[in-house]
């Protein structure tokens, strides 16, 4: 029963590198989503999708990229690292639709250091 | 402005006791969705409570209860007979739109309960 898996846990990157962090659900969830958590702060929207082939930005958008092209995967892609981005970053899921919509799925986490 | 309003950084609690966790929050939306989350120290979030703006009825979930007052626009977090397993950082979060639409959730800056024997 694996839910929602993110890899990888931890990252240090440089000021200038890229990386992709994957994200995979096994609930057949359309709507997906990725989040990040800066220090003593709740979470911030970054990017969401609500079927394969569809994405929008969030609250936070500046610095990423993502792209669904299956139901299963929504990989968060960071271009050109900057500390700015250090963060914790959450993928999550839910149903599109009735009451279990609203129960939504977070991974554990991702824990991303730039220097 | 700020959507979601904790404005407990920190709050301490005997073992066994109660404890309100506070949350307000602004919407011109009628239909919305609140829920709260647990963040232990391991870092995970665990869904604990959703309430609905059309619910009639306060959302309980065992020892969590949610005392929502539409018009005051609140939505406090009550833990009954606490446990040291409490001790977590616990956030409010808004969707707005109803049932269906995508949960881009906004959060607040969290409140971090800390259970004393």
């Amino acid at each position: 029963n694996a839910g929602v898996t993110q890899t990888p846990k931890f990252r240090i990157l440089k000021i200038g590198q890229s990386m992709t962090l994957q994200c995979a659900q096994d609930m057949n969830h359309n709507y997906m989503y990725w989040y990040r958590q800066d220090p003593g702060m709740g979470l911030k929207l970054i990017y969401y999708s609500v079927g394969a082939g569809i994405t929008d930005k969030g609250e936070v958008p500046n610095g990423y990229n993502v792209s669904r092209s299956t139901t299963e995967d929504f990989p968060l892609r960071l271009e050109l690292a900057a500390p700015s981005q250090t963060s914790v970053y959450f993928c999550a899921s839910s149903y599109s639709s009735g009451y279990s919509g609203n129960t939504i799925y977070f991974g554990e986490g991702s824990w991303l250091t730039v220097v | 402005a700020q959507k979601i309003t904790q404005t407990q950084p920190g709050m301490f609690v005997q073992e066994k006791e109660a404890v309100t966790l506070d949350c307000t929050y602004d919407t011109s939306d009628q239909s919305y969705g609140l829920f709260w989350y647990k963040q232990p120290s391991s870092g995970e979030m665990i869904f604990l409570i959703y309430q609905g703006s059309y619910d009639e009825q306060n959302a309980t979930e065992g020892r969590y209860s949610l005392n929502f007052q539409k018009a005051r626009k609140s939505a406090n977090l009550v833990i009954s007979a606490s446990q040291l397993g409490d001790s977590a950082m616990y956030f409010c979060a808004m969707r707005e739109g109803g049932t269906g639409t995508a949960s881009k959730l906004t959060f607040g800056t969290g409140t971090r309960l800390q259970v004393m024997l």
